[in-house]
Parts: structure tokens; sequence; C-alpha cells
């Protein structure tokens, strides 16, 4: 079964550190997630991202954030300048439709951690 | 704003018997529910899915309830086992707004032996 796969699995950086997280979506899926989960919290919504512009953010996805598809088959998440408070676990998402019965498929996440 | 609560961070159920995680939701928008499954060191995977015309779905061993009044449901696992033991996500969305699932915290299920 076709999966959503993140590199790396674990990231380690230091505050004030720029990261590039990477996804390969699912490839017949046109819509991407990206997706947070603080320890021991909810996941939360970060941005969905459709025919190479974003398409939704959340008010946590401020300027720090930024997503790009840099080809036809990579989706990155870019912090520009870590904090402390990034440390979670990333997760990106994919799904073929944008319909509410149209379920995300995630990848198995990237956990960051900022010192 | 929490608007998917799963007020139970963890459930312990003996195997064979029947697991029961709650979740309830604050937007009346909301009118599509989904439920994933998360083991350690993955990502959420989605088990069930239910619609707000509908009050019962049920897909082998799991079935949803939903009860809009209450703006409550239910996601029963009978029999349990001890490869459900894993992190249980309700999920929300709205077809009149965004389809963006809204997430619970979840609650971890241990299906003991």
């Amino acid at each position: 079964e076709p999966e959503v796969t993140q590199t790396p699995s674990h990231q380690v950086t230091q505050m004030g550190q720029e990261v590039i997280l990477r996804c390969v979506p699912i490839s017949n899926h046109l819509y991407f997630y990206w997706y947070r989960q603080i320890l021991g919290q909810k996941v939360e919504f970060l941005v969905s991202f459709y025919n190479n512009e974003i398409s939704e953010k959340s008010e946590i996805f401020d300027d720090q954030f930024s997503v790009e598809r840099p080809d036809g088959s990579n989706f990155t998440l870019k912090i520009r300048s870590t904090k402390l408070e990034d440390s979670a676990m990333y997760f990106c998402a994919s799904s073929e439709l944008r319909l509410s019965n149209s379920p995300l498929h995630f990848g198995n996440g990237t956990r960051l951690t900022v010192t | 704003d929490q608007q998917v609560k799963q007020n139970s961070p963890s459930l312990s159920v003996q195997e064979g018997r029947i697991s029961i995680l709650n979740c309830d939701y604050t937007n009346s928008m909301f009118d599509y529910f989904l439920w994933y499954k998360k083991y350690p060191a993955e990502g959420p995977t989605f088990l069930i899915s239910i619609s707000s015309i509908k009050d019962k779905n049920e897909d082998g061993r799991f079935t949803v309830f939903l009860n809009k009044s209450a703006k409550h449901l239910s996601l029963h696992i009978v029999p349990s086992q001890p490869g459900d033991s894993a992190v249980y996500f309700c999920a929300a969305t709205s077809s009149g707004g965004s389809y963006i699932p809204t997430f619970g915290r979840g609650t971890s299920l241990i299906v003991h032996p």
C-alpha cells in the first residue's frame, strides 16, 4: 500500500538554527498537510497545500514557517529560526481529495528536538 | 480552544472485553467524524468514520456511535485484542467550512492479555 514517507525520523538542532523537514506524499494525492504534536498535547494543524500554494494555515504557522514543493515528489516544511517551543513531532499528511470524508494519510513523523 | 475533547487520557481493558473510547465536540458545524489509531513511532492511521446523517457505523470489531444532540461520539472495540493497544484520536471536519480535520488529544488504550 502506498505510504507517506518523512525524513529524517529525528532531528536535533540548536535554538536559532533553520531546519527543513521533508516529506514524500502519496503520488496520486493532491492535497498536502503538516501537523505537529507537542508531547502530551493534541495533534495540531499547521498548514495545507494544494496546487503549489498554501490553501489554509493555522495561527501557529507564522512567518517562521514556510512550505514548499520543490519538485514533483517532495513537500518540505522549513522553520527559519527554531525556538525551544518548536520541539514536537511533525507529521506530514496527504489526501486524494479535499472532502470531509477523504481521510488523511500520515507519515511516521519527524521528532524535532530544539536545544 | 478545544473543539474536540477526549477527556480520558488513558484506558485499560482486559483482552476479550469491550473498549469504549469517548469524544465530545463543541462546534455544531462539524458534520463528519473520524477515528485514527496511532502506534508508537508511527503516524496516525485512519480507522473508521461517521457522517452526521448517521448515528452508527460498524466495521468488523469497530463501531462508532454518534449522538448529535449531545455532541458526543464513541468508538467501541469488541472484542478487544492486545494489538489494539495504541493511541486513538478523534477528529472532526466541517463540509460547510474547513475540510481540515480538528483532532482531540487522544486516548491511550492498553489491552491486557
